[in-house]
């Protein structure tokens, strides 16, 4: 199963908004809502920013939304802060009643 | 406030099994609200999915580690395991163990929305 795609890095200004994508098949991303994104500081575990493709948990800024169509994915963080700049990772629930995780994205302010 | 801790030797020779535990607080793996998972972090690379354990013990594995790999219950010390038999150099990595929400109504559905803090593995002789 291969590893869902994120562009390696992605960099915006403060105030700006920057996208995020993240493609994988009809076997995962385009055959279900159970598409998540996890944010990750250095030396820090993922924690969980976005799920079911567009949710957000309590306690994480309405900065951050999630979209889909067909296999691809997307996070938009805007009004870029300097505290974004982070590693970001998208999730994805798979046909084989599995998960698979993106490559990774490295946001830079 | 739900807790997960992994616990388990850092350095591990070529060739033996890797074997790490995550103990759970505040919250119980035996409730049928969740998935117990391991995801793995190589240095300076990506997550990756190692596998998960259900209530009932029903298990689910990453294809490239099925050969190697089996995650496990212990209900009686609100434990669950992992093992990884005939490590190599390519197993080094931080090991996370981390909670799948499963309740519909509950935030996180099919996410991991619990995880630990991480622990450090290094596979040398």
């Amino acid at each position: 199963q291969s590893a869902l795609t994120q562009p390696a890095s992605v960099s915006g200004s403060p105030g700006q908004s920057i996208t995020i994508s993240c493609t994988g098949t009809s076997n995962d991303v385009g055959g279900y809502r159970f598409v998540s994104w996890y944010q990750q500081h250095p030396g820090k575990p993922p924690k969980l920013i976005i799920y079911e493709v567009s949710d957000r948990p309590s306690g994480v800024s309405n900065r951050f939304s999630g979209s889909k169509s067909g296999n691809t994915a997307s996070l938009t963080i805007s009004g870029l802060q300097a505290e974004d700049e982070a590693d970001y990772y998208c999730s994805s629930y798979t046909s084989g009643s599995t998960f698979v995780f993106g490559g990774g994205t490295k946001v830079t302010v | 406030q739900v807790q997960l801790q992994e616990s388990g030797p850092g350095l591990v020779k070529p060739s033996q099994t890797l074997s790490l535990t995550c103990s759970v607080s505040g919250d119980s793996v035996g409730s049928n609200s969740y998935y117990w998972s391991w995801i793995r972090q190589h240095p300076e690379k990506g997550l990756e999915w190692i596998g998960y354990v259900f209530y009932s013990g029903t298990t689910f594995y990453n294809a490239s580690l099925r050969s190697r790999v089996t995650i496990s219950l212990d209900t009686s010390k609100n434990q669950f395991s992992l093992k990884l038999d005939s490590v190599t150099a390519a197993d080094t990595a931080v090991y996370y163990c981390a909670r799948v929400q499963l309740r519909l109504t509950a935030p996180g559905n099919r996410a991991f929305d619990v995880w630990g803090q991480g622990t450090t593995v290094t596979v040398s002789s």
